[in-house]
């Protein structure tokens, strides 16, 4: 199976400017989380969807919001662009199992606002 | 979900098994231990992960103690690209919704020649 790609891998942005990042999570998989990743606060959640409805939120500013379509595919959007904005962006597709949920990580995509 | 304690730094031989210890004292007879490791710059991969018995796959094992207190994650056969950030995380499995991940800090272990 192929693994978890998001797209793009690298973004360079200025303050004020919006972004839309995308996820294709593991075929068959349903739900998918977004997590944002800096060297000051660690790996943080943002959301998860699963079957187009977002089932869980962290404690991220509505400027992020999300979104998934009806192949799984997920976007994340952040709009008004902040310098603390500038983080590794990381997608997990969810994998329920039998014998404990595992998340499977893409590669990221890295986010610079200027 | 239950705290974890890692030491900050290993070095392993390469070729040599690397023993990645994980405290995790307050566990809930819920809750499994998982195992992922971080590469520089590069999204988080799973390892691992197990409730209670011993488990083994194609990367690693891991050693469960009776108690459920402890446990440690076994590379065999360390090689340079093993270089990475390991995190020990302890997570109840979730019934109908996907939880949160959160890594502490961590071990980073460093594979030599």
């Amino acid at each position: 199976k192929a693994g978890v790609t998001q797209t793009p891998r690298y973004l360079i942005k200025t303050r004020g400017q919006q972004v839309t990042l995308s996820c294709s999570p593991i075929s068959g998989h349903r739900s998918v989380s977004w997590y944002q990743q800096t060297p000051g606060q660690g790996l943080q959640f943002l959301f998860e969807y699963f079957s187009e409805t977002q089932r869980n939120k962290g404690n991220f500013p509505g400027r992020f919001s999300g979104r998934q379509f009806s192949n799984s595919r997920s976007e994340m959007n952040v709009s008004t662009l902040e310098l603390g904005d500038s983080a590794l962006y990381l997608c997990a597709s969810n994998d329920p199992g039998l014998a404990g949920e595992t998340q499977y990580f893409g590669p990221g995509t890295r986010l610079l606002v200027l | 979900d239950a705290k974890t304690t890692q030491p900050p730094s290993m070095d392993c031989a390469e070729g040599r098994a690397a023993n990645l210890p994980c405290n995790h004292s307050t566990i809930s007879g819920n809750e499994y231990v998982y195992w992922y490791r971080q590469i520089h710059s590069q999204g988080p991969q799973y390892i691992i992960h197990g409730l209670k018995n011993n488990e083994t796959n194609e990367m690693a094992s891991l050693i469960i103690t009776e108690d459920r207190k402890s446990s440690t994650l076994i590379l065999p056969h360390a090689t340079l690209r093993d270089t990475a950030v390991y995190y020990c995380i302890v997570r109840v499995f979730p019934t109908g919704t996907a939880s949160k991940l959160t890594f502490g800090t961590g071990t980073r272990l460093q594979v030599t020649l």
